[in-house]
Parts: C-alpha cells; sequence; structure tokens
C-alpha cells in the first residue's frame, strides 16, 4: 500500500469549511484513496473514497489532483461533532472493504 | 439497532488469563476484521474473516485467534494475556461501502 503523510493536527472554526490534505506521492494506477474519521472513544466511521474523479457524499467532498499525488477532504460546514480523527489511506482495488493499515491521521479541532 | 456491537465494552483481567471479545453485525455482511488500537492511537488490522478465509496478519501472536460460529459473528479469543495486550480492540465488517466498526473493547491487563 502506498503510504500517506498528514498534518498531525488542524483547527477549523464551526460552520467553517474544513480542508484536509494527505500526500500519497507513491500511489499507484489501481489504487484508491479512502478517509474515515474517529471520534473520540468511537470506532473509526467512513467517510468516502474516490480513484481519480472528485467526489461528493452527504458527509464531505474528496477532491484527488490530477497527478492524484495528493487528496483534499472537505467538510463544507464543519461543526463540533466533526472533531474527529481523519485517516486517508490508500488501498487497492475499489473495495471499500479491503483489509486497512491506518496511519497517524490528523486531529481536527472544531472550534466554536 | 446497533450494526456492529462488541461485548464487553470494558475487560480488565489480570496476566496470564484467557478472555474473549465477542463481536456481531447485522449488516449481512460476509467479512468481518478484528483491529487493534495500541496506545499511539494507531489502528493495526489483526484479522480478516469470511465463510471461506482466514487472513492472518503475521504480526499477531498465535494467542489470539478468531472463531466465527456463524456468518453474523467474529469472537476473538486470547490465551495467556501480557500487558502488551492492553489496547483497544475493534470489530469491523465490510460492506459495499466500507467497513462499519464496532465501538471497541477497552482490554487492560493488570
Amino acid at each position: 500500500d502506498a503510504k500517506t503523510t498528514q498534518p498531525p493536527s488542524m483547527d477549523c472554526a464551526e460552520g467553517r469549511a474544513a480542508n484536509l490534505p494527505c500526500n500519497h506521492s507513491t500511489i499507484s494506477g489501481n489504487e484508491y484513496v479512502y478517509w474515515y474519521r474517529q471520534i473520540h472513544s468511537q470506532g473509526p466511521q467512513y467517510i468516502i473514497h474516490g480513484l481519480k474523479n472528485n467526489e461528493t457524499n452527504e458527509m464531505a467532498s474528496l477532491i484527488i489532483t490530477e497527478d492524484r499525488k495528493s487528496s483534499t477532504l472537505i467538510l463544507p460546514h464543519a461543526t463540533l461533532r466533526d472533531t474527529a480523527v481523519y485517516y486517508c489511506i490508500v488501498r487497492a482495488g475499489n473495495n471499500a472493504g479491503n483489509m486497512l493499515t491506518f496511519g497517524g491521521g490528523t486531529r481536527l479541532m472544531v472550534k466554536p | 439497532d446497533t450494526a456492529v456491537s462488541q461485548t464487553p465494552k470494558y475487560l480488565v483481567t489480570q496476566m496470564g488469563n484467557d478472555k474473549s471479545i465477542k463481536c456481531e453485525q447485522n449488516l449481512g455482511h460476509d467479512t468481518m476484521y478484528w483491529y487493534k488500537q495500541d496506545s499511539k492511537k494507531f489502528l493495526k488490522i489483526m484479522f480478516s474473516y469470511n465463510n471461506k478465509e482466514l487472513i492472518i496478519n503475521e504480526t499477531v501472536p498465535n494467542r489470539f485467534s478468531p472463531k466465527s460460529p456463524d456468518k453474523a459473528h467474529l469472537n476473538l479469543h486470547i490465551n495467556s494475556l501480557e500487558l502488551g495486550d492492553s489496547a483497544v480492540y475493534f470489530c469491523a465488517s465490510r460492506g459495499s461501502l466500507g467497513q462499519f466498526f464496532g465501538p471497541g473493547t477497552r482490554l487492560t491487563v493488570l
């Protein structure tokens, strides 16, 4: 699996967009980018995944650069409940359930 | 209804004991997993299991063994518990939209 690099922590004002970056410069052609988050004392939660096109669902948007070496998860209107650790994972295959390897993630703190 | 449930939520035990953590999913998924989250909050895959195949992370000691009485359950048995086994253990099941995780079991070995 390609290694990912994320900033260890970020702050965001409530109601503003939270943009979480992820670098995956060694990503290969068949690898997808997945995002999960873990709210304190809970299990990880799937957010979104994509290959090369930008993706959007009810939770977030995923922007993948044209060279696929980096991506950004966007929470359009962050709330206090979005405070969590966000994990960017790169994994082969369009199967969001393959075995995943979680790195350190980004601790997002949404402040009032 | 809870999609993936684990029991117990907290487990405190002595070194050398044998313990089990239960996991149940009501999503109809075929594949389930066990993860270990250590003190640094890194999540590490331990097992992947479906009706046909068990995939074991090579770094997992053989004191750990998954047991699946049926498709909806994947229990984790741990023999001869050691201090280093203290962690939070997450069960998960796989669906088309990703893995759904249980709430975790915090294991403390004294």
